[in-house]
């Protein structure tokens, strides 16, 4: 039961590379997101999904784009890193809209460094 | 907009100790409150929810209430172990969106 799969576990990229996280879930959840962990800031949202072929912005998504093509994967990509881009990024699924009966499950996370 | 505020954090505490974790809240309607636990190396999992305005939620020995009157949801355990060593965040749920909190790293030494 492999849940929420992200790839790499770490990644460095120079100003101005681009680059593709991969995240992939095996629990046929509609809902998917990707969040990024910052000191003192908790997790913010970047964009969501709520069905294939469905993707929106959520409270930081400048510099990153997504695609839902499948139910299964959630791509983001960065078209030009910047270092205000190094972070950890997290994907999260749920089965529905996140709402009281619908958790969030989680990846691993992939630690990106910009320099 | 919704918005989660949590008590500064490193916490540390000896094995067998109180936590308490303090989370207030500020969200239009009436939003869906959890905590979440990051350990070491991992992504975030579901420790406890409440749905509803004086509801407990419960799980491996955490607790929290969700109180309307004072917007709070804290989380208390009567006896910490190593184990729950982590980072803790507040979150709540207003529609589609997960708002967290800034996240409470909690140390546990024997």
């Amino acid at each position: 039961n492999a849940g929420v799969t992200q790839t790499p576990k770490f990644q460095v990229l120079k100003t101005g590379q681009s680059m593709t996280l991969q995240c992939a879930q095996d629990m046929n959840h509609e809902y998917m997101s990707w969040y990024r962990q910052d000191p003192g800031m908790g997790l913010r949202l970047i964009h969501y999904s709520v069905g294939a072929g469905i993707t929106d912005q959520g409270e930081v998504p400048n510099g990153y784009n997504v695609s839902r093509s499948t139910t299964e994967d959630f791509p983001l990509r960065l078209l030009s890193a910047a270092p205000s881009q190094t972070s950890v990024y997290f994907c999260a699924s749920s089965y529905s809209e996140t709402g009281g009966n619908s958790p969030l499950h989680f990846g691993n996370g992939t630690r990106l460094t910009v320099t | 907009g919704d918005s989660v505020t949590q008590m500064e954090g490193p916490v540390t505490l000896s094995e067998e100790a109180f936590l308490t974790i303090n989370c207030t809240y500020t969200a239009t309607g009436y939003p869906s409150l959890f905590w979440y636990v990051q350990y070491p190396g991992e992504g975030l999992q579901l420790l406890l929810k409440a749905t509803k305005a004086d509801d407990k939620g419960s799980n491996k020995g955490f607790e929290a209430t969700y109180r309307k009157e004072t917007t709070s949801f804290h989380l208390e355990k009567g006896s910490v172990q190593v184990s729950d060593s982590a980072v803790y965040f507040c979150a709540l749920t207003s529609g589609s969106r997960l708002t967290f909190g800034e996240g409470t790293q909690l140390t546990v030494n024997p």
